[in-house]
Order: structure tokens, then sequence, then C-alpha cells
């Protein structure tokens, strides 16, 4: 149990779908971040939320949507996606954005 | 602009010999460093930081890990290996703490060997 949790743990979907990642942390944070980590490459930072505000938005296409509707859950909304958008996404929560990270075990995407 | 490169994409090892997973960073501020360690099907786990202070910081699972400002690194070290160590580390950095500037090196793949 790592207080993080990330729901679906697999997803398979078609670039035509439209699906949502969940994220849900028990541990009292109030920062919360999506990470996509590709194959060979460095984590890749996507979206920051402290206190339910998007802090940071690192330049990710539209095709990717996130929602924070309270501290406690993320979601990331994903729609028209391309085979290349197949990763491991990875939430994060901290108790602030000056605050270790703590992460859960991510959802295996994979576009087709 | 801040990087952090791992040196070596793969070390493999024997059981019980010593390892080090090398990390240089290149910052034109001071920065927090860290690493982290992520088990196969699992997320990333904090395995030590340097915040300031003694340079030579003690992690979880007997990792340590020596800040050395005048060659920008901060390699990872243990003794002795175990095959539960088998895993992919990465080091990160970032600027005063500000953890939604975080950035991640590549990431080593150690690979502990009977």
């Amino acid at each position: 149990e790592t207080g993080v949790t990330q729901t679906p743990r697999h997803l398979v979907m078609g670039m035509t779908n439209k699906k949502s990642l969940k994220c849900e942390q028990h541990l009292g944070h109030n920062a919360m971040y999506w990470y996509k980590q590709s194959a060979k490459k460095p984590l890749e930072l996507m979206f920051v939320y402290s206190l339910e505000e998007r802090v940071e938005n690192n330049s990710v296409p539209s095709r990717f949507s996130p929602e924070c509707p309270n501290s406690s859950h993320l979601f990331l909304h994903l729609h028209t996606l391309q085979p290349e958008d197949s990763a491991l996404y990875l939430c994060a929560s901290s108790q602030d954005v000056n605050s270790p990270l703590h992460f859960g075990n991510g959802t295996r995407l994979t576009v087709t | 602009a801040q990087s952090v490169t791992q040196l070596d994409s793969q070390v493999p090892v024997f059981e019980e010999a010593p390892v080090e997973l090398r990390c240089n960073y290149s910052s034109s501020v001071s920065v927090y460093l860290f690493w982290y360690v992520q088990y196969p099907n699992q997320g990333l786990q904090l395995l030590l930081k340097y915040l300031s202070g003694s340079t030579l910081v003690k992690g979880i699972n007997g990792f340590e890990a020596e800040f050395n400002k005048s060659q920008t690194s901060f390699h990872l070290r243990k003794p002795s290996v175990h095959i539960s160590d088998t895993a992919e580390y990465f080091c990160a950095a970032s600027p005063s703490g500000g953890y939604n500037k975080l950035i991640f090196g590549a990431g080593t793949r150690l690979a502990v060997h009977p």
C-alpha cells in the first residue's frame, strides 16, 4: 500500500476512444502530479495541481486533459490518442510543492 | 537549463559485490538531489535525498550517495548488493526543493546476478 492508488493498472485503447485514468491519495497531501514514463526516456512532468489549482502544465497536447475535483483525487482524461502516447503514467502526491513525492504504481497505457 | 545525466543505462553485477551508479547534474543554481528506485510494476520510491549539510547521505536498504559539488556528481553506492536490489534507479534534481521543477535522469537498470 503506497498511499497513492491508481486505476486501472493496465489500459488498452484505440485512437478514437475516450478513457480516463484515476488517482487517489490517502495521505492528506495538498499537491498532486501526473508524470509520463516512456521507455529509455526520463520521466516527464505533465501537470501539477496544488490545492486543486493547476500550477504547472508542461506543454502537454490537448488530447490529455487533467481534472482535480478535490485534493484527494486526480484524473487524466484521454481522447484521440496516438500510438506514441503509449507509456506508463504515474501519479504522485506531496504535502506541498516543496515536499517529497509519493508515487502510485502507475497505469500502463497502450494505444493501438 | 538544468539537466540530469545518468552515465550508465544498465549495470550488471554479481550478488554481494559492491556497486556504484553514476549521476551528474548541471545547474546554475543550488539544487536538491535525489535517488529514487522503481521495482518492476511499481511506482518510484525515494531512496535518499541531499538538501544541505553533510555531503554523504545515507538512505534506505543500505544505499548511500555522496554529493560532490566540484564534480557536479551525486553517485549512488552500496557495498554489497542483493538479488532484491534488481530494479531501475533514477537520479533527480530540483532547484531550491521545488518538486514541481523536479528533473529526472533517464534511469539505470541494476541487474544483480547470483
